[in-house]
């Protein structure tokens, strides 16, 4: 079985402040893992995937798995950062992705 | 491309009556996938189709609840009779099927049933 934990409901960080969404994962063979992004009332939007080891709009996720978590950084949060963010694990050769509870993150003045 | 494609936006229904969620997935997309997103519960998956082919409904909640997929660019969610409980946005997804991607949502069907 495949799980994502996010252990936050809400995250509530002052601009200019880093930024560390956690996420952790169960799954007993090699995962792929994303952050997906929700601004208020639109569509979900890929942001990140492991595979790619991207940086996109300042934010970064290094898949760990001794750890086995994959957390979403930035150094510096930007008001327009206050959204929704969910973890999501791909496993098993299969195209279904199981997503975590959400964190919303608030930045604020 | 226009995207993923939902329909109606908004609903507003009374218990008891039926309800029907459409989506247009990317053309081309393979996999089309629903999601229920609630607070409590973040986002569930119903069901997902690969190639028009329903793969995994263990996520549908019950018998009053049904998906087809007829050709490559619709599928249909139904809900008969709605309840309340089943007040929730509906997302449905599409991918391309290559490991290397994710899902690419519509705007969502937000359902409210009073």
């Amino acid at each position: 079985a495949q799980r994502v934990t996010q252990p936050e409901k809400l995250l509530s960080v002052f601009k200019g402040a880093p930024v560390e969404l956690k996420c952790n994962y169960s799954y007993s063979g090699s995962p792929e893992l994303f952050w997906y992004v929700q601004y208020s009332r639109q569509r979900l939007q890929l942001l990140l995937r492991h595979i790619s080891r991207e940086s996109i709009k300042g934010f970064t996720a290094d898949l760990n798995k001794g750890e086995t978590s994959f957390h979403l950084k930035k150094p510096f949060a930007q008001e327009e950062d206050s959204a929704m963010y969910y973890c999501a694990l791909r496993g098993g050769g299969g195209n279904k992705l199981t997503f975590g509870t959400g964190t919303q993150l608030k930045v604020e003045l | 491309d226009a995207g993923v494609i939902q329909s109606p936006r908004h609903e507003v229904t009374e218990m008891g009556q039926e309800v029907t969620l459409r989506c247009k997935p990317i053309s081309g997309h393979n996999s089309l996938f629903w999601y229920r997103q609630t607070m409590m519960r973040g986002l569930e998956l119903l069901i997902y189709f690969n190639n028009n082919v329903p793969i995994d409904d263990s996520g549908m909640p019950e018998d009053r609840f049904s998906a087809k997929m007829p050709n490559a660019s619709f599928s249909t969610l139904k809900i008969q009779p709605s309840e309340p409980r089943d007040s929730a946005v509906y997302f449905c997804a599409s991918s391309g099927g290559s490991s290397n991607y994710g899902y690419t949502f519509g705007s969502g069907t937000r359902l409210t049933v009073v």
